[in-house]
């Protein structure tokens, strides 16, 4: 079976600077890979995902990750991050034939001024 | 187009009760998933309904249960409420078919609270 893991649970950053937030995969073949967010009292929105072709790919609110299958690796970036982007991320995977995405345990990112 | 749509968003019940909560998907979408989001547990999945049948179970006790709708719309049902049934509770509708495999669309949530 699939399982996500995201070594961090917070991160703080100051407002400008730019961010990494971690996620590693486990699965025997290639999966499909997501980031979602989640803002305080909201559901989960899908920030960008990763099916097949190019390993880097862009999302919205300037967010992007690449996938790197040497690493098992989906590592979410932005270079500089604004006070609306505190939140909870969450990265999933969802394994070939399945449409049932597995999260993992979240981090939580906060932003300060 | 219409966002996915939980209701009740805030309930309080007591510990023996039962609980109904429901989720009506983006229009188009066949497929309802439910998730349980605590601090603890992180997320975890209830179950999914495609086209009115249950096509996959999470590992959850039979007291949890749901349904779906020929409208899509579906009901998930907490019996005989435990104090650990506190939560999140979310529902996420996607087209469940073709190309699409795990994304979904999530609904604000209903949140639950056992005393």
């Amino acid at each position: 079976a699939q399982s996500v893991t995201q070594p961090d649970i917070h991160i703080t950053v100051s407002e400008g600077a730019s961010l990494e937030l971690r996620c590693n995969y486990s699965y025997g073949a290639t999966p499909y890979l997501f980031w979602y967010v989640q803002s305080p009292g909201q559901g989960l929105q899908l920030l960008l995902k990763y099916f097949s072709g190019d390993t880097l790919v862009q999302g919205i609110k300037g967010f992007e990750a690449e996938f790197k299958r040497s690493q098992s690796s989906f590592n979410l970036r932005k270079p500089s991050v604004h006070w609306s982007d505190a939140a909870e991320y969450f990265c999933a995977v969802v394994a070939g034939g399945s449409y049932i995405p597995t999260f993992g345990r979240g981090t939580s990112l906060i932003v300060h001024p | 187009k219409a966002g996915v749509t939980q209701t009740p968003r805030y309930l309080i019940k007591t510990r023996g009760q039962q609980v109904t909560l429901s989720c009506s998907p983006i229009s188009g979408h066949r497929s309802v998933s439910w998730y349980q989001q605590t601090p603890g547990q992180g997320l975890q999945f209830l179950f999914e309904y495609f086209s009115e049948t249950q096509r996959n179970k999470g590992n959850f006790p039979g007291r949890f249960s749901g349904r779906q709708f020929s409208n899509s719309r579906s009901e998930m049902n907490v019996s005989t409420l435990e104090l650990g049934d506190s939560a999140l509770y979310l529902c996420a509708s996607s087209s469940g078919q073709g190309t699409n495999t795990g994304e979904l669309f999530f609904g604000e949530g209903s949140r639950l609270t056992v005393l």
